[in-house]
C-alpha cells in the first residue's frame, strides 16, 4: 500500500511570506496527486491536482500554486501569504487497492499571522 | 455542481449504542460513494465504498447504506465504543475529482 509523507507537521508564517509545502509518495508509480485545503470545522476543498510531472490543474483561483516535478513529489507554493491561507493543507493520492478510496497524508497546520 | 449535505451539529450518544451519520447528496447519483473517519490535526481515512447498485455493505461494525431515490447515505456504528469518536466525512467522485462533505462529529461517551 501507498505512503504519503507531508511536511512540515506545522508551520507558523508571516503575511506576505513565501511558502513551499512537500508531499511526497511511497508504494505506487504515476500516481493521481492531489492538494486539498481543510479549513477550521470545515470541509476538504480540492485545491490542485496532477496527473503526471509537470500537469497541474487548478481547481479555485487564489495565491497558491503547485508543481509536480517529480514522478511522486508535488509541492505546493506561495509567494505571498495571505491571512486568508490559514489551514490545514492535506495531500493524497488514489489507493492502489482498487477500491477508488483516497490515501491522506498527515497534513500541514499553517497559521498566517 | 454537486453539492454534499452532512449533518454539522456533533453527535453524542452512548457506549455500546449504535451511531447513524447522514450524507445527503442534491444532483444526480454518483456511481459510488465514500466514507472516511478523520481524527483531530489528522489526514482522514478511507473506511467504505458503497456502489450505487448496493443497498447495504457492511465491515465488521460498520454498516452503509445507500438509497439513490433518497439521494442519501446512512453510515451506522455498531456496539459504538469512545475509540470511535472522530469525525466522518462522506465523499463522492465529481468531474474525476473526489468531493467531501464538511463531516459530523461523532463523540461516545463511556
Amino acid at each position: 500500500s501507498q505512503t504519503i509523507h507531508q511536511w512540515p507537521a506545522t508551520l507558523v508564517q508571516p503575511v506576505g511570506s513565501p511558502l513551499s509545502l512537500e508531499c511526497t509518495v511511497e508504494g505506487t508509480s504515476n500516481p493521481n496527486l492531489y492538494w486539498y485545503r481543510q479549513a477550521a470545522g470545515r470541509g476538504l476543498q480540492l485545491l490542485f491536482y496532477s496527473v503526471g510531472i509537470g500537469q497541474i490543474s487548478s481547481e479555485v483561483p487564489q495565491n497558491l500554486s503547485a508543481s509536480r516535478p517529480q514522478d511522486r513529489q508535488f509541492i505546493l507554493s506561495s509567494k505571498k501569504l495571505l491571512l486568508s491561507d490559514s489551514g490545514f493543507y492535506l495531500c493524497a493520492c488514489i489507493r492502489s487497492q482498487g477500491d477508488y478510496g483516497y490515501t491522506f497524508g498527515s497534513g500541514t497546520r499553517l497559521t498566517v499571522v | 455542481s454537486q453539492k454534499i449535505e452532512q449533518n454539522s451539529e456533533a453527535l453524542n450518544i452512548q457506549e455500546g449504542k449504535t451511531a447513524t451519520l447522514t450524507c445527503n447528496y442534491t444532483n444526480y447519483s454518483p456511481a459510488y460513494l465514500q466514507w472516511y473517519r478523520q481524527d483531530p490535526g489528522r489526514g482522514p481515512v478511507f473506511l467504505l465504498l458503497i456502489r450505487e447498485n448496493e443497498k447495504e455493505k457492511r465491515k465488521e461494525r460498520l454498516k452503509v447504506t445507500f438509497d439513490t431515490t433518497l439521494k442519501q447515505s446512512l453510515f451506522h456504528i455498531t456496539a459504538s465504543q469512545p475509540a470511535d469518536s472522530a469525525t466522518y466525512l462522506c465523499a463522492l467522485y465529481q468531474g474525476g475529482k473526489l468531493i467531501f462533505g464538511q463531516g459530523t462529529e461523532l463523540s461516545v461517551k463511556p
